[in-house]
Parts: C-alpha cells; sequence; structure tokens
C-alpha cells in the first residue's frame, strides 16, 4: 500500500503556543488529504478536508481559526493547531487519498502525532 | 453522519470467528474497513462499494447491502494477530462530500491463544 508519514510523532508544547504537523504522501499523489482526531479508546472524528491548491473544507464545529490547514502542493498538508490549549491535547492522524472523482480510492492514513498541550 | 459499529467488544479463542457490523442512517457510496492496533494508526483493510459486492483479504472478508446501507466484516479462523480494533469508515457520497469518511466507535477484538 501505499505510504504516508507525519512529523512529528510526538509534541509537548506549553499552553498558548502554536504547533505545526506535516502530512506527506511518499510515493504517490494525494489530491485530497484529510485530518482527524482521536482521543484515548474512541474513534476518528473527520475534522477537515484538504484539497490541493484550494481552502480546506471545515467540518461541523471544527473551528477553523484554530485548526489551520494548508495543502500547499499534491504531497504536503499541514496542521498548524494555534495557540494551544490543554483540550487540544489528542492524537491527530492525517489520511491521504490519490484519486479524484472518476477513481474509488482507499485512503492511506500517516502513523499520527500525539499531542500534548501542559 | 457516524454509523453504528457492533458489537463493542469481541473476545475470541485462535481459529474461531468473528462478524462485525455496521450500520448507517445515511445512504451510503462505499464503506471502509480499517483496522487499528494500541498506539498505531489505521491499518486499511478493504473498501467495498455499493452494490452488494463482497470482498476478501486472506481470512478476512465483508460484504456491503447497499440498500440497507450496512456492512459487514468477516473474521473466519482468527489468528492472534487479529486482535485490534475494527473500524469501518463510510462514505456519505459522491460531489461536496467526495471521499469524506465517517468512522463508527470501533469494534475492540481480543484473541487469546
Amino acid at each position: 500500500g501505499a505510504v504516508v508519514s507525519q512529523h512529528p510523532s510526538r509534541v509537548i508544547c506549553k499552553s498558548g503556543t502554536s504547533v505545526k504537523i506535516e502530512c506527506r504522501s511518499l510515493d504517490f499523489q494525494a489530491t485530497t488529504m484529510f485530518w482527524y482526531r482521536q482521543f484515548p479508546k474512541k474513534s476518528l472524528m473527520l475534522m477537515a478536508t484538504s484539497n490541493e491548491g484550494s481552502k480546506a473544507t471545515y467540518e461541523q464545529g471544527v473551528e477553523k481559526d484554530k485548526f489551520l490547514i494548508n495543502h500547499a502542493s499534491l504531497t504536503l498538508s499541514t496542521l498548524t493547531v494555534t495557540s494551544a490549549h490543554p483540550e487540544d491535547s489528542s492524537f491527530y492522524i492525517c489520511s491521504a487519498r490519490e484519486g479524484g472523482l472518476a477513481g474509488l480510492n482507499e485512503q492511506f492514513f500517516g502513523p499520527g502525532t500525539r499531542l500534548t498541550v501542559l | 453522519q457516524q454509523p453504528v459499529q457492533s458489537p463493542q467488544a469481541v473476545i475470541l479463542r485462535e481459529g474461531e470467528d468473528a462478524v462485525i457490523n455496521c450500520s448507517s442512517s445515511k445512504a451510503l457510496y462505499s464503506v471502509h474497513w480499517y483496522r487499528q492496533k494500541h498506539g498505531e494508526a489505521p491499518v486499511f483493510l478493504m473498501i467495498l462499494l455499493k452494490g452488494g459486492e463482497q470482498k476478501g483479504h486472506e481470512k478476512i472478508s465483508a460484504s456491503f447491502n447497499e440498500k440497507k446501507q450496512q456492512s459487514s466484516l468477516y473474521l473466519t479462523a482468527s489468528q492472534l494477530s487479529y486482535s485490534g480494533t475494527y473500524f469501518c469508515g463510510t462514505e456519505p457520497g459522491r460531489g461536496s462530500t467526495l471521499g469524506r469518511l465517517y468512522f463508527g466507535r470501533g469494534t475492540q477484538l481480543t484473541v487469546w491463544p
């Protein structure tokens, strides 16, 4: 299967700082990338859909000013958690999808980033 | 949008079979199945399109009934490596929701020797 990487794998930051998480598709071009959040022993919650070269589409209840998403190229999407607070602590996972409307393509997940806000 | 998975947890002996169900209140275009081990990212198992398609992956197979908006994952002759949390992800349709997956709460599967 296709490989998706995330960096960093773990980050600890102080309350009020911003944290950037990178998601890269290593061996394919991802027209669409998705960002999820997962709480311990809970499901994956879709936060936003990111398409290369356009603004991200956020799910209801997700603050776009809080979670900034940029999809600068077909292999890179970034999620920036701005002014992080302890309640933002979570496991953030990205996934990447290759195809467009014509194709049916699976999503491949990155290894995730564990964010801890002190 | 979130599908409902059942059961929440399954405990098996090695070699036994299990079925995990996933149902949605919305019309579905596709269903995706993943397995996640503790502290790791979900691993893709298979994807099913509407049309009652049944797919297989070694001793793991799945079916999708689009009319009932339900999918089931079948694990036969389970192995220790099958342990983990299984998630179904449902794709509601094409157009603006293209590719978006909404995940159930997961089914925790434990296989004992």
